[in-house]
């Protein structure tokens, strides 16, 4: 079946430490990947997306993710966390165009001063 | 360049009334997508419309719940005779009809349904 992990649902982060938030994949098909962060009471914004090519993608604002297709792995990493990033975090996995995306639950980031 | 508009962004409804949710997709965008949020889940598919046309519908509840896309107008999602466990986000998203970017979508602000 296809699902996405994420197993961590709550992360404490001091300001200025290093994040890595860790979501894994099953997903018969090519997967698509993508990572959503979602401020209380908003939408969601896409932080970035892989498709193919470079396993390693930028981001909006210093967020950067590495797809590793021997781990079915697709974590997200900041090297500075500030205080603006508090906000829950979403992996997602989909395939060609017109199909549903699958989310996984979801981890909060707390960042601590 | 407006983002994907829903409306209302609260909506509070009594057992047994309708629920009418309304999404505008992004300009350009002729592909809209409804996904439903519990507390504490993640997102989950519900359905996937085209103009006119439901092209996949796997999420749906059998019951209660429809949605369309109108030639002209936004997308709605309907949900009859509302119960306490319809409360929660629901979200549109869009993308673009085709080519690789059409793998993206572009979320809404959602609207959240309270059933008292």
């Amino acid at each position: 079946a296809q699902s996405v992990t994420q197993p961590d649902i709550h992360i404490t982060v001091s300001e200025g430490a290093s994040l890595e938030l860790r979501c894994n994949y099953s997903y018969g098909a090519t997967p698509y990947l993508f990572w959503y962060v979602q401020s209380p009471g908003q939408g969601l914004q896409l932080l970035l997306k892989y498709f193919s090519g470079d396993t390693l993608v930028q981001g909006i604002k210093g967020f950067e993710a590495e797809f590793k297709r021997s781990q079915s792995s697709f974590n997200l990493r900041k090297p500075s966390v500030h205080w603006s990033d508090a906000a829950e975090y979403f992996c997602a996995v989909g395939a060609q165009a017109g199909t549903a995306l699958i989310f996984g639950k979801g981890t909060t980031l707390s960042v601590s001063s | 360049n407006a983002g994907v508009m829903q409306n209302p962004r609260h909506l509070v409804r009594r057992r047994g009334q309708e629920a009418r949710l309304r999404c505008s997709p992004m300009k350009g965008h002729s592909h809209v997508y409804w996904y439903r949020q519990l507390p504490e889940e993640g997102l989950k598919f519900m359905v996937y419309l085209q103009k006119e046309n439901i092209i996949d519908e796997s999420g749906m509840p059998k019951e209660r719940f429809s949605a369309e896309f109108p030639k002209e107008g936004p997308s709605i999602l309907r949900i009859q005779q509302v119960v306490r466990g319809d409360s929660a986000a629901y979200f549109c998203a869009s993308s673009l009809t085709s080519g690789r970017a059409a793998n993206e979508q572009f979320f809404g602000p959602g609207t959240r349904l309270t059933v008292l």
